[in-house]
């Protein structure tokens, strides 16, 4: 596709149950990042990768948000036993290069998750 | 630790009258400030980055100016289209990756 895709689009769980979010980004584009914005909030920061390695994974918030690359490509971030304070809309972004000159992100849509 | 604050939080113009929104930052050496425009239920679209004080950078009706502790986008005469919530962000010297966003400043343009 032309630009960043992200799926679902929609979640609605449970809390304690385990969710998984998928990114494709634009082919070519080596670098990938994850942040997250909760209602009326800035952008927070939640991991970045290089390839399928992730340099900067400082803002992931506890051990049970976990996130993958494979192929250079599509990322999946999971969270394990969701909690109430999980809800937000997760965004994926990618640029075509990383590091220390990030460049233009590319951003998703978002998958908007919702913890009941 | 890096600090983005804007300002105002958020703004009702008429169209036509021009305006500026305010980006203060606090990094540990900047590599780069960036603006994204952002709408209802949208990801971020990306507007500008400027890298050293001094710079500026303009497309249509938007123009974003760096100094060394801030940066203002400047709406001049805007339009309707132009509401939107724009996001400022920085990544510090020492950043693999990372970008550090404000809140974001919630324009609202009425005709």
């Amino acid at each position: 596709g032309a630009g960043v895709s992200q799926s679902p689009s929609n979640k609605v769980t449970e809390k304690g149950k385990d969710v998984e979010l998928r990114c494709d980004p634009i082919s070519g584009h080596t670098a990938l990042y994850w942040y997250r914005q909760s209602l009326g909030q800035g952008l927070e920061f939640l991991i970045y990768f290089q390839g399928n390695s992730a340099p900067d994974k400082s803002g992931l918030p506890s051990d049970r948000f976990s996130a993958e690359r494979t192929g250079g490509s599509v990322s999946t971030l999971t969270i394990q036993r969701t909690q109430q304070e999980d809800s937000a809309v997760y965004l994926c972004a990618s640029s075509l290069r990383g590091g220390q000159n990030t460049g233009e992100l590319f951003f998703g849509e978002g998958s908007r998750l919702t913890v009941l | 630790e890096d600090q983005v604050t804007q300002s105002p939080e958020a703004l009702r113009l008429q169209e036509g009258e021009s305006s500026s929104l305010n980006c203060s930052y606090t990094v540990s050496g900047l590599r780069g400030l960036f603006w994204y425009r952002q709408d209802p239920g949208k990801g971020p679209e990306f507007l500008f980055t400027l890298y050293s004080a001094g710079e500026e950078k303009e497309k249509e009706r938007l123009k974003a100016t760096l100094t060394k502790k801030e940066s203002f986008l400047h709406i001049t005469a805007p339009k309707p289209e132009d509401s939107a919530t724009y996001l400022c962000a920085v990544q510090a010297a020492d950043s693999w990756g990372k970008l550090q966003f404000g809140a974001g400043t919630q324009v609202v343009v009425t005709p």
